[in-house]
């Protein structure tokens, strides 16, 4: 059912601006997209969720161009607290995509 | 308003065992979700439940089974205990049932098959 694609692993130094780009080029009319943050020994934490256009709130920046056919997380100066396992998922509410994870992108930040 | 709890914590276990363990969502959340967490297949989903139904079901054996009462606590039952079920058990909750509405996630119970 995983709809998404992203990139496995990315590293960013300390205080520089991070996009993460998820692809899903399958995305349906009635699907939002959703980010969530996984530190180790965790439970994912929400971040941010858009239909599309741009969507701000405090942590995060989320880009969604017209097609729709990929996002972009944007997380700005990131510090060392922002390692973390971050998830893009695609659904609508109605259905199960939701509820899957994939793999998700590791961010590891450098000092 | 206090989040989601799971118990035990942590559990070990020996291979042909059985297992419960138990969530409870956050007040007034009616929808609740079970995944399993290793280091090699990341993150998967279980089942959800809704108003005491399993609204959907990831890909697992009928070993593992769950749940949901009408305080929409919720447990899930793994029986006879392979080693490959050690692993983080996650529980979420959220208002409503599927949807992209967001979900609240417990601390985790940490199973050790031994």
């Amino acid at each position: 059912l995983a709809k998404t694609t992203q990139p496995i692993s990315m590293d960013s130094y300390e205080g520089q601006e991070v996009n993460i780009t998820c692809s899903h080029n399958n995305i349906a009319t009635n699907d939002y997209i959703t980010w969530y943050q996984q530190f180790p020994s965790q439970g994912p934490r929400f971040i941010i969720q858009g239909y599309k256009t741009k969507v701000t709130n405090e942590v995060a920046s989320l880009f969604i161009p017209a097609d729709r056919k990929s996002s972009t997380l944007s997380l700005p100066r990131v510090s060392l607290s922002d390692t973390a396992v971050y998830y893009c998922l695609v659904g609508d509410r109605t259905g199960a995509n939701n509820l899957f994870f994939g793999t998700g992108t590791r961010l590891t930040v450098i000092p | 308003k206090a989040g989601v709890t799971q118990t035990p914590r942590y559990l070990i276990k020996t291979r042909g065992q059985q297992v419960t363990l138990s969530c409870s969502p956050i007040s007034g959340h009616r929808s609740v979700s079970w995944y399993q967490q290793t280091p090699g297949q990341g993150l998967q989903f279980l089942f959800e439940y809704f108003s005491e139904t399993q609204r959907n079901k990831g890909n697992f054996p009928g070993r593992f089974s769950g749940r949901q009462f009408s305080n929409s606590r919720s447990e899930m039952n793994v029986s006879t205990l392979e080693l490959g079920d050690s692993a983080l058990y996650l529980c979420a909750s959220s208002v409503l049932a599927g949807g992209p509405y967001e979900q609240y996630f417990g601390p985790g119970t940490r199973l050790t098959v031994t």
